[in-house]
């Protein structure tokens, strides 16, 4: 069956660097382009860019443009979001999905970040 | 594109009529599809492309709309659909609503 397994929970201080990984299984990668996803405690969810599998292009929304970045490692069906000189405000879960026509149709589970000092 | 869902926070009985809205700050054309995510776990995609439900999703879930509103019907509320909804367009970039939060009575 389609899995979308994310690495585990993050405790990071300020100006740390983090990566989250997002192993697929059950499809092949490269059909699909993968989502990321951020949603801060309590909050709703914020579509933060997507991944291009097939070339690995990836496209930033706005307010994760500079300090995110998204990358595969295709060999093993395997994306990774990279977040550097972590903020406060970057506390959140983070969701990888896979999508296609842009409809994200399945999901990881989610992978939690801490930022504190 | 902006989306803004109302109401927030819906509180219904078992085997109610249940609607959910949607209004787009510009024409979606469409490109709408509607999540649901219960407390602790990931989003589940029910509808896309505003009314073609996806595969195991039950019947009583439909949605509708065209132009910049759109609706997430439950024809008979179940306890398993406590959640909070959100839809999400695809036609100009990618936009989530700000959800909305659904309780029994």
């Amino acid at each position: 069956q389609i899995q979308l397994v994310q690495s585990g929970p993050e405790l990071k201080k300020p100006g740390e660097s983090v990566k989250i990984s997002c192993k697929a299984s059950g499809y092949t990668f490269t059909n699909y382009g993968m989502y990321w996803v951020k949603q801060a405690p309590g909050q709703g969810l914020q579509y933060m860019g997507w991944i291009n599998t097939e070339t690995g292009k990836p496209t930033y929304a706005d307010d994760f443009k500079g300090r995110f970045v998204f990358f595969l490692e295709t060999s093993a069906s395997t994306a990774y979001l990279q977040i550097n000189n972590l903020k406060n405000e970057d506390m959140a879960t983070y969701f990888c999905a896979r999508a296609y026509r842009y409809v994200m149709d399945a999901w990881g589970q989610g992978a939690s970040v801490t930022v504190s000092s | 594109i902006q989306l803004t869902q109302s109401p927030s926070l819906l509180s219904a009985s078992v085997g109610d009529r249940v609607t959910l809205s949607c209004k787009g700050s510009q024409n979606i054309n469409n490109y709408l599809a509607w999540y649901q995510q219960k407390l602790g776990e990931a989003p589940k995609l029910l509808i896309f492309n505003t009314n073609i439900l996806q595969t195991g999703i039950p019947p009583r879930f439909s949605g509708s709309g065209s132009g910049t509103d759109y609706t997430l019907t439950i024809s008979s509320l179940q306890p398993d659909d406590v959640a909070t909804y959100f839809c999400y367009q695809y036609n100009n970039g990618w936009t989530f609503g700000g959800g909305t939060k659904l309780e029994l009575k």
